[in-house]
């Protein structure tokens, strides 16, 4: 068990509508990566928070969105969802910005139909 | 787009051989080095960070080092046994993070 928790653990929607991810970091750490991991490609990163301030951006849609809470938690925001939005997004934390270890949460599986 | 390769992309060993892969990056803009162990139906695990050229970092039987100025990193395992059996990715921290496609390891009994 690494401490990072997500919920919830699957999701079912349909295409068109907008679902909420929630992250939980471990105790103490500040920073916050969201990443998603298609059926047929590796782990992608989409974007990162550190002490509630965007650090990082991968190759995040402009329909997705994120933000991190002043207790730390954070959540991804998947709007007008297509089919491909299928995925498995991951979570994790780390005590600093940049070259820390991170921690991986357990993962929700998104599936759109 | 920033590329980063690992390579083989899957090995099959022996319990007991020793092994190691490789992950190549790019030189320039470099922050890290994670290397990360990855089990079917698990999350990553982190397993080291790397920043300093020349870095060597070891966890029991595994064991890591890093070239920046030529751009890649290896990863030993030494002894494998069949609880090493995992996908080994790295990541390079730059501006952003990006994976390799990973190396899968199956070490045979």
């Amino acid at each position: 068990d690494s401490g990072v928790t997500q919920t919830p653990k699957h999701l079912i929607t349909a295409t068109g509508q907008r679902v909420t991810l929630r992250c939980s970091p471990r105790s103490g750490d500040l920073s916050v990566y969201w990443y998603q991991q298609s059926l047929d490609q590796g782990l992608q990163f989409l974007i990162q928070y550190y002490n509630g301030e965007e650090r990082a951006k991968g190759n995040i849609l402009e329909r997705f969105s994120a933000q991190q809470f002043p207790d730390l938690h954070s959540e991804l925001n998947l709007s007008s969802l297509e089919l491909g939005d299928s995925a498995l997004y991951f979570c994790a934390s780390s005590g600093g910005p940049t070259d820390y270890e991170q921690y991986f949460g357990p993962g929700t599986r998104l599936t759109v139909t | 787009i920033l590329n980063v390769e690992q390579s083989p992309q899957s090995l099959h060993v022996q319990e007991g051989d020793s092994t190691n892969f490789t992950c190549s990056f790019p030189s320039s803009n470099f922050y890290a080095l994670h290397w990360y162990r990855w089990e079917t139906a698990k999350s990553p695990e982190a397993l080291f960070v790397m920043t300093l050229n020349g870095d060597e970092k070891k966890k029991g039987r595994i064991s890591a080092t890093l070239n920046t100025k030529e751009g890649y990193s290896y990863l030993y395992i030494k002894g494998s046994q069949p609880e090493d059996s995992a996908t080994y990715l790295c990541a390079f921290t730059g501006n952003q993070f990006y994976f390799g496609t990973g190396t899968s390891l199956t070490v045979i009994p």
